[in-house]
């Protein structure tokens, strides 16, 4: 079965510290993996995905076949990154995601 | 231009009534997706829609639950006599479909959600 496993439900890191968020997967295929972040108040939104190979507001996160990780990683925290965020799968040839149980971050001063 | 909309935001019922929740996707995305946040367990997948028909309904918890969509736009998921651990913040998010809107983009944009409590 597809599973998205997120170890740490709350990680507190001091600002300017780096910062890494796990996210393990299981998936027999060809995944797509996103990473989603709801900061306080605010919707559920995309930051980042793994085929844009991309770096949203200092985040990246690398794509892991051989430990099917899919790792959120920012060298200096900052507090306005305190937030809750998800690790999603998508499956191949669907559009159904499968969400992790999500990492609360907290960026203390 | 507007987001997803959810309505109620809030709503509060007793054990064993019906209970209707609305989307409203952005205009023009083909793909629509519901879930549920229940505390701790993340986003669950319920169902998602391509245009009017759900090719995937396998993440409804039971058949107590439906959703419709018309018109390619609105959708409704409907829970009917709701039970306690039905309560949970449902979400909605939308989107194009890969190819519809150019490459990439089928970005899942979410609504506010409608927390829905059971008592």
């Amino acid at each position: 079965a597809q599973r998205v496993t997120q170890p740490e439900k709350l990680l507190s890191v001091f600002k300017g510290a780096p910062v890494e968020l796990k996210c393990n997967y299981s998936y027999s295929g060809s995944p797509e993996l996103f990473w989603y972040v709801q900061y306080s108040r605010q919707r559920l939104q995309l930051l980042l995905r793994h085929i844009s190979r991309e770096s949203i507001k200092g985040f990246t996160a690398d794509l892991n076949k051989g430990e099917t990780s899919f790792h959120l990683k920012k060298p200096f925290a900052q507090e306005e990154d305190s937030a809750m965020y998800y690790c999603a799968l998508r499956r191949g040839g669907t559009y159904k995601y499968i969400f992790g149980t999500g990492t609360r971050l907290k960026v203390l001063a | 231009g507007a987001g997803v909309s959810q309505s109620p935001s809030n709503k509060v019922t007793e054990k064993g009534k019906d209970v209707e929740l609305r989307c409203d996707p952005i205009s023009g995305h083909t793909a629509l997706y519901w879930y549920r946040q229940s505390l701790g367990q993340g986003l669950e997948f319920l169902i998602y829609f391509q245009g009017n028909s759900a090719p995937d309904k396998s993440g409804l918890p039971s058949d107590r639950f439906s959703a419709e969509r018309t018109g390619g736009s609105v959708s409704t998921l409907t829970i009917q006599r709701t039970q306690q651990e039905d309560s949970a913040v449902y979400l909605c998010a939308s989107s194009f479909l890969p190819g519809q809107g150019g490459t990439g983009t089928y970005e899942q944009y979410f609504g506010p959600g409608t927390r829905l409590t059971v008592t």
